[in-house]
């Protein structure tokens, strides 16, 4: 079946604008993470849902950062007023069930760039 | 909280050798993941091979196989017959199972090392 697929591939926008990222997890899977990965390191988590609600939202850095999973498949990353610091590569991950012993699959990201 | 460090920032191998890419990690707790992702430049996030840490044995996945220390808290990736598709960056993550903890369900990662495969 489809993979986790993320748009746009590539954002390019101005300091101080507001952003949508969009997410489309694996079809039947309930469990979606957030993560934001800076040029040269590892992705860092930033909020996880299972089904509908965020189970663990302490990885968004300021509440200019806000997620949304309105019918427990699509997500949507919301960023206001972004800001330099905001650029980086923003991936997106699901699985079946959100356990610990579930495998993550990650689609191929959306690169943010703020000017 | 937990940490996972990877100190090679790059590694090369000449096809068909044999490399391997460290990775230690910090944590208090004893049921956990260990996990080893593959980035190519496409962005893609690839799962290579994951350990569970109440397994003793090491997980192996055809050419690939872990080298996991729990008393160390090392958890090494072998990749031997390297093919050039190999070539990427490399991530290794951890990821608890205690439901009632902080770590639940998100990975860290630790920050990564870039692979090089010599024809």
């Amino acid at each position: 079946g489809a993979g986790v697929s993320q748009t746009p591939s590539n954002k390019v926008t101005e300091k101080g604008k507001y952003v949508e990222l969009r997410c489309d997890p694996i079809s039947g899977h309930t469990a979606l993470y957030w993560y934001r990965q800076s040029l040269g390191q590892g992705p860092e988590f930033l909020i996880y849902f299972q089904g509908t609600g965020a189970a663990d939202d302490s990885g968004l850095p300021n509440d200019r950062f806000f997620a949304v999973r309105p019918e427990g498949s699509v997500s949507t990353l919301k960023i206001q007023r972004t800001e330099r610091g905001d650029s980086a590569v923003y991936l997106c991950a699901s699985s079946l069930q959100g356990t610990g012993t579930d495998t993550q699959y990650f689609g191929p990201g959306t690169r943010l760039t703020v000017l | 909280a937990q940490t996972v460090t990877q100190s090679q920032p790059e590694m090369s191998v000449q096809e068909a050798e044999t490399v391997t890419l460290s990775c230690t990690y910090d944590t208090s707790e004893s049921d956990y993941y260990l996990f080893w992702y593959k980035q190519p430049p496409s962005r893609q996030m690839i799962l290579v091979i994951r350990q569970e840490a109440y397994k003793q044995q090491n997980a192996t996945e055809n050419r690939f196989s872990v080298n996991f220390q729990k008393a160390a808290k090392s958890f090494s990736l072998k990749i031997s017959d390297s093919q050039l598709g190999d070539a990427a960056m490399y991530f290794c993550a951890y990821r608890s199972l205690n439901a009632g903890g902080t770590s639940y369900g998100k990975l860290t990662f630790g920050q990564g090392t870039i692979l090089t495969v010599h024809p």
